[in-house]
């Protein structure tokens, strides 16, 4: 079993639609967690990241949380043909407060979304 | 960007070779890190550095070394460059205590 899974994709779904993704993760001592999103041929770039059970909020971005089913998801409303990307879920051992664990991330394998006009 | 630069962008080696890849970054940050990407991996850890000349394997660190003696430069070192090494190479670093990782933007290595 892969430490960080994410939902296989591709996904595709229209403009305006919510999109949805979906990651779990086997590590119990996570304590951070993170959405990248990766264009084609570039760096990953971080568009959220969440460390309470629960429900961020973020424009039109939604991390969701739940550690006891050791559940991350992200939600993208009103989807954009530029949210066109690779979505990548990330976890830390490393809390809040920062320090070496903190970046020491497992990565999913990503998940390819695609909003169509 | 948060002035992280990796050097080259782009290589191609031979089997057998060594190569070098540069991470130089110019906001003083403490943590950096070298990842590489492969289809259907994801990202995964090599090594990691939390401070000048201090280091340490992370989850696929056979074959690569690492130096860091100076703040702004972390150098990656493949002692023998093997087919399996193709890949596109990250480095990221941290600012301390805080929540985002600034990426480079990536070197593409081929070993042929």
């Amino acid at each position: 079993q892969k430490e960080v899974e994410q939902n296989s994709g591709p996904l595709s779904v229209p403009e305006g639609a919510i999109a949805s993704l979906n990651c779990t993760y086997s590590d119990r001592g996570s304590q951070s967690f993170f959405w990248y999103r990766q264009y084609s041929g570039k760096s990953p770039e971080l568009i959220m990241f969440i460390y309470s059970n629960g429900d961020k909020e973020d424009g039109r971005f939604t991390a969701q949380l739940n550690k006891a089913s050791q559940y991350v998801s992200l939600l993208i409303r009103d989807s954009q043909p530029s949210d066109s990307a690779t979505y990548l879920c990330a976890v830390s051992r490393g809390g809040r407060a920062g320090g070496t664990s903190y970046g020491k991330l497992t990565f999913g394998q990503g998940t390819i979304l695609t909003v169509h006009p | 960007d948060a002035g992280i630069t990796q050097s080259p962008r782009h290589k191609v080696t031979e089997t057998g070779t060594p190569v070098t890849l540069r991470c130089h970054q110019t906001e003083n940050h403490r943590y950096m890190y070298w990842y590489r990407q492969d289809p259907g991996h994801g990202l995964r850890l090599i090594h990691y550095s939390y401070g000048v000349k201090d280091t340490d394997k992370g989850e696929v660190s056979d074959g690569y070394s690492v130096s860091r003696s100076k703040t702004e430069d972390f150098l990656l070192t493949l002692e023998s460059a093997t087919s399996s090494q193709t890949s596109v190479y990250f480095c990221a670093s941290y600012r301390r205590m805080n929540t985002e990782a600034f990426f480079g933007q990536g070197t593409r290595l081929t070993v042929v």
